[in-house]
């Protein structure tokens, strides 16, 4: 089973605050990484698709940041709103054509 | 569009019942996926489908069968319920390759007693 770690766990900012979070998974064999957001009591929804390295992505506030070579990628949140609140979700291929997700980073973000 | 629609969102079982959940996507999607979602577990996948007919085990298939007959609908079995079967079951579809994010349902809370 392929890991796919996830931290911190959780974590509670105040609104206004920027904040980020990271996604490690196996640097072998890298096909592509993804980061989903799941808001409470709804599905989770794809925020972005990142294949290589180097790659940025760019979603409003929200942005995502990959290195391929030392298996890790950034999600940054600028400017959080009690809105953003979620858990942020990352998830790497385990196989011919299935997604292993990590525990997620559970965010609250106080007004 | 509906997306990824899950049959039933609410089912509370006792041990020994069967039950079959009913995934539909109306996104010409050939992937398709079970996942579950346990406290502090994440997702974990139980079965896939890569197309119409076919079928291959998760990360945790033990208890569950899934059939595909048709492209759009992917089924969840349960035989026999147990307890350790409470969860929330989600599914999801995606196009072919690793560049397409995954659409998922809103989700069936099953409790077995």
């Amino acid at each position: 089973i392929l890991n796919v770690e996830q931290s911190p766990q959780s974590l509670h900012v105040q609104e206004g605050d920027s904040t980020n979070f990271t996604c490690s998974f196996p640097s072998s064999n890298f096909y592509a990484l993804h980061w989903y957001r799941w808001e409470t009591a709804k599905s989770p929804e794809a925020l972005f698709v990142m294949t290589l390295n180097g790659d940025e992505k760019k979603k409003g506030r929200i942005s995502a940041t990959l290195n391929t070579k030392e298996g890790y990628s950034y999600l940054y949140i600028k400017g959080s709103q009690p809105e953003d609140s979620a858990t942020y979700l990352c998830a790497s291929p385990s196989g011919y054509s299935t997604l292993t997700f990590g525990k997620g980073t559970m965010l609250l973000v106080s007004p | 569009n509906a997306g990824v629609t899950q049959t039933p969102k609410f089912r509370v079982l006792k041990t020994g019942q069967s039950m079959t959940l009913l995934c539909a996507q109306d996104m010409n999607h050939e992937y398709m996926y079970w996942y579950r979602q346990d406290p502090g577990m994440g997702l974990r996948l139980i079965h896939y489908s890569v197309g119409e007919g076919t079928t291959a085990k998760g990360e945790v298939p033990d208890g569950y069968n899934v059939s595909r007959l048709k492209k759009q609908n992917f089924l969840l079995g349960l035989e026999s319920a147990a307890p350790s079967q409470t969860s929330v079951y989600f599914c999801a579809s995606s196009s072919m390759g690793f560049n397409y994010g995954y659409t998922f349902g809103s989700g069936t809370r099953l409790t077995v007693v």
